[in-house]
């Protein structure tokens, strides 16, 4: 059965600096691999998604991630963060929703 | 567009008392689910949806049933409330199962006292 682990819980970074969250995966076939961000009080967006392709895949708000089958990860970057970053991430692997596992969040917290 | 919109937002409930959420969406899709957000456990699907008059369980079933009579709408009904079902309910939808995103509501947050 697939799995997701977000080892962070809560990271901190401060406004203009680049952060990374980390997303493991356990998954038998080629995954589907997605990063959605949730704002207080509000559901889920989805950031971005990787199918197959090209590893490093863009998202809005100019986050972006790569796929890297050899470490069973999925990390989420941006080169700089603003304030509004301020949200909880999920991480999710799955290739049909019935069958999607989410991570357990990471809260993302931005210093001004 | 409003997308995927979940009624009520807040609700406190006694044990053993019933309600419904509701959850409704206006983009035409035939896939709908249910989650539960509890904290530090992400989301786990209750049931889920692949079209007018067809629901399966999902992850977590019990406790909980479902119904969709129409495309549009997917209402979660729980019949004897518990406080183990304390938790942030969402409701999202999607065009296909697979490879495409799913969009959801602003959730509903249930407390059984």
């Amino acid at each position: 059965a697939q799995s997701v682990t977000q080892p962070d819980i809560h990271i901190t970074v401060s406004e203009g600096a680049s952060l990374e969250l980390r997303c493991n995966y356990s998954y038998g076939a080629t995954p589907y691999l997605f990063w959605y961000v949730q704002s207080p009080g509000q559901g889920l967006q989805l950031l971005l998604k990787y199918f197959s392709g090209d590893t490093l895949v863009q998202g809005i708000k100019g986050f972006e991630a790569e796929f890297k089958r050899s470490q069973s990860s999925f990390n989420l970057t941006k080169p700089s963060a603003h304030m509004s970053d301020a949200a909880e991430y999920f991480c999710a692997v799955g290739g049909w929703h019935n069958d999607m596992r989410f991570g357990a969040g990471t809260r993302l917290t931005v210093k001004p | 567009n409003a997308g995927v919109t979940q009624t009520p937002k807040f609700r406190i409930l006694k044990i053993g008392q019933s309600m419904t959420l509701q959850c409704t969406q206006d983009m035409n899709h035939n896939y709908m689910y249910w989650y539960r957000q509890d904290p530090g456990m992400g989301l786990k699907l209750i049931y889920y949806s692949v079209g007018a008059g067809i629901t399966d369980k999902g992850e977590v079933p019990n406790g909980y049933n479902v119904s969709r009579s129409t495309t549009e709408d997917f209402p979660l009904r729980l019949e004897l409330a518990a406080p183990s079902q304390t938790s942030v309910y969402f409701c999202a939808s999607s065009l296909r199962t697979e490879n495409t995103e799913a969009f959801f509501g602003q959730g509903t947050r249930l407390t059984v006292v």
